[in-house]
């Protein structure tokens, strides 16, 4: 079974702090997603990597910023943590053909 | 640009009840369509899945139909069990080597012993 973790389910942090947040995937996969849930806004992607070192921007990068140095690896960095990034932070690792997405448990962030 | 449309929740049903949540799809080309269920407290997971028009995706007792003519994939369950009290999330990913999966807002679901 594909299994994808992520290093905390729960965190609690201060405005302005900086606030790693890691992911790591057994299946080898090529693609790593980052994504935030909002009640009423469903899953929206900030950012994703289809290979090591390489990422692009999703549909709400701003204020994030991700790290990809090893394949299994994929973390996502608040830089300075505002109090509207309180969310739930969803990865994802995932295949082509089709485009099948594993995700993790998530990470509930609360940013006080 | 591509987007999912589901029916807004929340569900509420009695145990052994049928289930339709529907789900309609803008996209360029031929997209392939999948419904994800997250349980309390957990991450999505795949359900079903369909690539092509008029596949029917199955998985759990939950069937969802390709429909290409009415841009549609209604995820469908005869019988719903408490077990089945979860939100339901349809995406789609669009073809032409974009590996980005496009979500529905999710429906709520609560089944009622």
């Amino acid at each position: 079974d594909v299994k994808v973790t992520q290093s905390s389910r729960y965190l609690v942090k201060r405005t302005g702090e900086k606030v790693f947040l890691e992911c790591v995937q057994d299946m080898d996969h090529e693609n790593m997603f980052w994504y935030r849930q909002d009640p009423g806004l469903g899953l929206r992607l900030i950012y994703f990597s289809y290979d090591v070192k390489m990422k692009e921007k999703g549909d709400i990068p701003e204020g994030y910023s991700v790290s990809r140095e090893k394949k299994e690896r994929f973390s996502l960095i608040l830089e300075s943590a505002s109090t509207n990034q309180t969310s739930m932070y969803l990865c994802a690792s995932g295949v082509l053909d089709p485009d099948t997405q594993y995700f993790g448990p998530g990470t509930r962030l609360t940013v006080l | 640009g591509n987007s999912v449309t589901q029916m807004e929740g929340p569900v509420t049903l009695s145990e052994e009840a049928f289930l339709t949540i529907n789900c309609t799809y803008t996209a360029t080309g031929y997209p392939s369509l999948f419904w994800y269920v997250q349980y309390p407290g957990e991450g999505l997971q795949l359900l079903l899945k369909a690539t092509k028009a008029d596949d029917k995706g199955s998985n759990k007792g939950f069937e969802a139909t390709y429909r290409k003519e009415t841009t549609s994939f209604h995820l469908e369950k005869g019988s719903v069990q408490v077990s089945d009290s979860a939100v339901y999330f349809c995406a789609l990913s669009s073809q032409g080597g974009s590996e980005k999966l496009v979500f529905g807002k999710g429906t709520k679901l609560t089944v009622n012993p």
